[in-house]
């Protein structure tokens, strides 16, 4: 298994571009959501999804667009960037059968706001 | 909205000894509780569980504590090696199926 994977790795965009990252896990989890981390704030939560066709707004969703067609994919969209963006932002999914929720997150994406 | 407080100062100690990394939250116990290692430029890593109805959990070196009644976990890895340096995150489950993390405390064990 891959686990959890996101592209791009890094990213530069200007602002009032759009842009979108992208993630995927082939363990057949049907919870995913996106976190950002920035120096002195911890993770965030951005979006989140318990199941494909279902997503729902996290602490900071404004500025973001998510989507869930499949149990593997759940892109976060950025429709216009702005400066305050620029962060690290991790993608997660976990299994909902143990009512835990214990992350498996991705490797990151670090993206830069100019 | 469930507030969660982690040192933020850096905990330095000599290898072999143990390590203890504090949690505290305020408001609402949550039905449980997590926590995670990230090292530099990577995403988190879970380590542990525990549940509100639990007060300790043991995984090789790594030992977790849950007191409801202080709103408070410590995070004990015992035995520490160089290779333990990194920070560790408290992650507290909010309801609605979503977690609120903690900054998290960076550990470095030195030789």
């Amino acid at each position: 298994n891959a686990g959890v994977t996101q592209t791009p790795k890094f990213q530069v965009l200007k602002t009032g571009q759009s842009m979108t990252l992208q993630c995927a896990q082939d363990m057949n989890h049907e919870y995913m959501s996106w976190y950002r981390q920035d120096p002195g704030m911890g993770l965030r939560l951005i979006h989140y999804s318990v199941g494909a066709g279902i997503t729902d707004q996290g602490e900071v969703p404004n500025g973001y667009n998510v989507s869930r067609s499949t149990t593997e994919d759940f892109p976060l969209r950025l429709l216009s960037a702005a400066p305050s963006q620029t962060s690290v932002y991790f993608c997660a999914s976990s299994p909902t059968g143990t009512g835990s929720y214990e992350q498996y997150f991705g490797p990151g994406t670090r993206l830069t706001v100019t | 909205s469930q507030k969660i407080e982690q040192n933020s100062e850096a905990l330095n100690i000599q290898e072999g000894k143990t390590a203890t990394l504090t949690c505290n939250y305020t408001n609402y116990s949550p039905a449980y509780l997590q926590w995670y290692r990230q090292d530099p430029g990577r995403g988190p890593v879970f380590l542990l569980l525990i549940r509100e109805n639990e007060k300790e959990k043991r995984k090789e070196r790594l030992k977790v504590t849950f007191d409801t009644t202080l709103k408070q976990s410590l995070f004990h890895i015992t035995a520490s090696q160089p290779a333990d340096s990194a920070t560790y995150l408290c992650a507290l489950y909010s309801g609605y199926s979503t977690l609120t993390f903690g900054k998290g405390t960076m550990l470095l064990v030195s030789p």
